[in-house]
């Protein structure tokens, strides 16, 4: 199993460019999520999903959007990308109650 | 909504000297509480985790944490420590029931000097 993986890795944008990040898992999970590091502040929750098809808001979310199509895919888009957007964005996913299985993290700078 | 307080943000330590990490949370109900632990450009994996039962819960490597409800408090500790365990710990939760989102800790950075 790969368990979760993540695309790119790394990723450099100018202000007011879109991308997206995909999270894949093989898990056969029902919840994902999308988290943000920064330092100093932990991982903030950006949004998370519960199911295929459905999509929730979570600490941070302003500025990104979700989808859910397929239950092993979870997509984060930032439609115009901003300086404040740097950082490492993590997916995770998880069967309640277990724990939440994170993938390798995507560096992301806007410029 | 709950909340997660590491106090200490950097703790250096000698090795094989004895760790302990503290770990408090807001919440007046049942919980789940976990420890990740990510080494340096690696993602976050667990440490071990709490859901019911004996308090003291033993993980890998050698960490084990105490669940005290009375103290709100999840401290994790190592008895001695390795240069190995160089890594920033993190403390998290999520409530017992809606179980899907964590609430994660600032996190604490450990430098062990050989």
């Amino acid at each position: 199993n790969a368990g979760v993986t993540q695309t790119p890795k790394f990723r450099v944008l100018k202000t007011g460019q879109s991308m997206t990040l995909l999270c894949a898992q093989d898990m056969n999970h029902e919840y994902m999520y999308w988290y943000r590091q920064d330092p100093g502040m932990g991982l903030r929750l950006i949004h998370y999903s519960v199911g295929e098809g459905t999509t929730a808001k979570g600490e941070v979310p302003d500025g990104y959007n979700v989808s859910r199509l397929k239950k092993q895919n979870f997509l984060l888009g930032l439609e115009s990308a901003a300086p404040s957007q740097t950082s490492v964005y993590f997916c995770a996913s998880s069967s309640p109650p277990g724990e939440q299985y994170f993938g390798p993290g995507t560096r992301l700078t806007v410029t | 909504a709950q909340s997660v307080s590491q106090h200490n943000h950097h703790v250096i330590l000698s090795e094989a000297a004895s760790l302990e990490l503290g770990c408090n949370y807001s919440y007046g109900g049942t919980v789940n509480l976990f420890w990740y632990v990510q080494y340096p450009g690696q993602h976050l994996q667990l440490l071990l985790k709490y859901f019911s039962g004996d308090p003291l819960v033993k993980g890998i490597k050698g960490f084990e944490a105490e669940f005290i409800k009375s103290k709100f408090s999840f401290n994790l500790r190592k008895p001695s420590v390795q240069w190995s365990d160089t890594a920033e710990y993190f403390c998290a939760v999520t409530l017992n029931f809606g179980n899907e989102k964590l609430t994660f800790g600032t996190g604490t950075r450990l430098t062990i000097i050989p």
